[in-house]
């Protein structure tokens, strides 16, 4: 079965500040789909990026980008120039042949003035 | 863009009752949704995969008939929780799959049984 391990409960970044949110995960297949998703406290699922594997560049939008480590399993999530509404927790999101999201356990991002 | 709407967005029932809540696809064909739970500051976790016109998938330990799910067409699935208890009281979240590898989730249900 997948695993996705997110290792930081809770982050916090100044405001205009970059922060780095970490995510590894395991699996057998070659085929997959990595996410990030943002959960604000109005709890509404917002899909942030979305990574397919057998492409080698990361993928970026706008302020966030990803760097994808297909080797090492890793997806790390950067936001750049954070903001005020950047607040709330982020998942990491497997999804392979079985088409079923798994989930990491979260970290909650705090952004500071 | 996709749109995923879920009913009701919070409801209160007595212990022993059942309560249905319902996910519908508003622009698109979603031929597999997913419903998930969530504790407080935890993680989404899956309790099922519905098909249109088929059985449920349930995940290992979730309770099929507590937890009845029917996916009678291409735009609703719907979670019924039948004789709730307080324990059953949660978040639940629904996605629809909308494309290879597109999943649009609801805006979720908070249940509270009394």
């Amino acid at each position: 079965a997948q695993t996705v391990t997110q290792s930081q409960p809770e982050m916090s970044v100044q405001e205009a500040e970059t922060v780095t949110l970490s995510c590894t995960y395991d699996t057998s297949e070659s085929d997959y789909y990595l996410f990030w998703y943002k959960q604000p406290p109005s709890r509404q699922m917002i899909l942030v990026i979305r990574q397919e594997a057998y492409k080698q560049q990361n993928a970026t939008e706008n302020r966030f980008s990803v760097n994808f480590q297909k080797a090492a399993k890793s997806f790390s999530l950067k936001i750049s120039d954070s903001q005020l509404g950047d607040a709330a927790m982020y998942f990491c999101a497997y999804a392979g042949t079985a088409s079923k999201l798994t989930f990491g356990t979260g970290t909650r991002l705090q952004v500071t003035l | 863009g996709a749109v995923v709407s879920q009913h009701p967005s919070w409801v209160i029932c007595k212990s022993g009752t059942s309560v249905k809540i319902e996910c519908r696809s508003l622009d698109f064909q979603a031929t597999t949704m997913f419903w998930y739970r969530q504790f407080p500051k935890k993680s989404l976790m899956l309790m099922a995969t519905s098909n249109e016109g088929s059985k449920a998938t349930y995940e290992q330990g979730v309770e099929k008939d507590k937890f009845l799910i029917n996916h009678a067409s291409l735009t609703l699935s719907t979670l019924t929780v039948t004789s709730a208890h307080p324990e059953d009281s949660s978040f639940y979240i629904c996605s629809a799959k909308q494309n290879h590898y597109g999943y649009t989730f609801g805006s979720g249900t908070r249940l509270t049984v009394v």
